[in-house]
């Protein structure tokens, strides 16, 4: 079965620094990548995602991740952070492979990005 | 405009009354999965379809269940809540293959 691992529960920067939230995962075929994110009392928007193709994937609000298949990770990251880039960001995996009726999708525990001016 | 709609927002309900959490999608989406959110778990999966009539048990299926009876529809009942049931749902749907999910707005439950 597949994983997900986001190894920091939280991660602060400050306001135009650069940021990086990490992702490592684990599946048994290729794997498609996802990332979400959630602001306060709302459900999960869609930020990205990496199928095939280029490595490096640019998503919505200036946000890009970059695939490393040698290493297994995902890590979200953006040049300049913004104070309302603050949120809980979610990593998430779909296996290639089917596994009985093989849609499972699973989500990483969620990093705090905190943003501060 | 595409959406997933789940009602109701919040619900606060007592332990052992039965309750209807639904789910409807108006994107004809295949796929439809129920999640609860609770603090330093992340997102597990309840109950997931691949297509009306066909339904599978995610990571935390007990004391859930679920049915697809319609394409669009994909409602989540607790038969008999318990208080460990108190929690953020979030229904999604997606295509089939390699798409991401779209997510409803949650429901916030809270059994006394």
């Amino acid at each position: 079965a597949q994983s997900v691992a986001q190894p920091e529960d939280q991660v602060n920067v400050a306001e135009g620094n650069p940021l990086t939230v990490k992702c490592t995962y684990s599946v048994s075929g290729n794997p498609y990548l996802f990332w979400y994110v959630q602001y306060p009392n709302r459900g999960l928007q869609f930020l990205l995602k990496y199928i095939t193709g280029d490595n490096l994937v640019k998503g919505s609000y200036g946000f890009e991740a970059e695939f490393n298949k040698s290493q297994t990770s995902f890590h979200l990251k953006k040049p300049s952070a913004l104070v309302s880039d603050s949120a809980l960001y979610f990593c998430a995996v779909r296996d290639s492979v089917r596994d009985n009726y093989g849609q499972n999708f699973v989500f990483g525990p969620g990093t705090r990005l905190s943003v501060l001016p | 405009e595409a959406q997933v709609t789940q009602n109701p927002r919040y619900l606060i309900t007592v332990t052992g009354k039965k309750l209807t959490v639904t789910c409807s999608q108006n994107m004809n989406h295949e796929y439809m999965s129920w999640y609860r959110q609770d603090p330093g778990l992340g997102l597990r999966q309840i109950y997931y379809s691949m297509n009306v009539e066909v339904t599978d048990k995610g990571d935390v299926p007990e004391g859930y269940k679920v049915s697809r009876k319609e394409k669009r529809n994909f409602p989540l009942i607790l038969e008999s809540p318990s208080p460990n049931q108190t929690s953020l749902y979030f229904c999604a749907s997606s295509f089939q293959g390699n798409y991401g999910y779209t997510f409803g707005s949650g429901t916030r439950l809270t059994v006394v």
